[in-house]
């Protein structure tokens, strides 16, 4: 059974607080995704990696920074939080090979909230 | 600006009724994705359609891409409140690698 973990479900934090956000994957996949989904939004797309310390930004990757030191493991870091980066988080992976039809996984989401 | 939009955003209707979801863009996509999401889940992936004029089924659900692959629906045969929940298509362009993009989402709600 295919599984994406994060690390929490239920996040609160303060304004100008450093917060990590950890995702795991069991699937050996190269490709990893972080998205923030906001209602009326959709999921954006904050940065993305291809393979170990390799990262790329998405549409909206202001404010954040990602690492990926092994390939099952993608963080993402908010360097010091806002209210407006109250949100939840989806991290998601997937197989590089085969092309478009792979699946993409996500995991349970992460509800933050910075006051 | 937004590559993908659905409509409607918000849909609530009676068991038994039939709906249809529409996914909508001026870009050609290589594929798209349809993905149901529960309350603190994350998205569950429904189908994928690679070629234009592609049709499938999934029990209830029918899937179609459009002949230009620039668009897609998702109808749904006599709905259950089972089926509530946020569908969301996602198309990748061919450029994209494995990138996806998401359209907003549509909020279904099937009441008993």
């Amino acid at each position: 059974d295919v599984k994406v973990t994060q690390s929490s479900r239920y996040l609160v934090k303060r304004t100008g607080e450093k917060v990590f956000l950890e995702c795991v994957q069991d699937m050996d996949h190269e490709n990893m995704f972080w998205y923030r989904q906001d209602p009326g939004l959709g999921l954006r797309l904050i940065y993305f990696s291809y393979d170990v310390k390799m990262k790329e930004k998405g549409d909206i990757p202001e404010g954040y920074s990602v690492s990926r030191e092994k390939k099952e493991r993608f963080s993402l870091i908010l360097e010091s939080a806002s209210t407006n980066q109250t949100s939840m988080y989806l991290c998601a992976s997937r197989d590089i090979a085969g092309g478009s039809t792979d699946t993409q996984y996500f995991g349970p989401g992460t509800r933050l909230t910075v006051l | 600006t937004q590559l993908l939009e659905q409509s409607p955003q918000f849909l609530s209707i009676q068991e038994g009724e039939n709906l249809t979801v529409y996914c909508n863009s001026s870009s050609v996509f290589s594929s798209l994705q349809w993905y149901r999401q529960e309350p603190g889940e994350g998205p569950v992936l429904l189908v994928t359609v690679v070629t234009g004029g592609e049709v499938k089924k999934l029990k209830r659900l029918t899937f179609q891409f459009g002949d230009a692959r620039k668009d897609s629906s998702l109808h749904i045969t006599a709905a259950q409140p089972g089926d509530t929940g946020l569908y969301l298509c996602a198309g990748e362009e061919e450029t994209s690698g494995s990138r996806l993009t998401f359209g907003e989402g549509t909020q279904l709600t099937v009441n008993p």
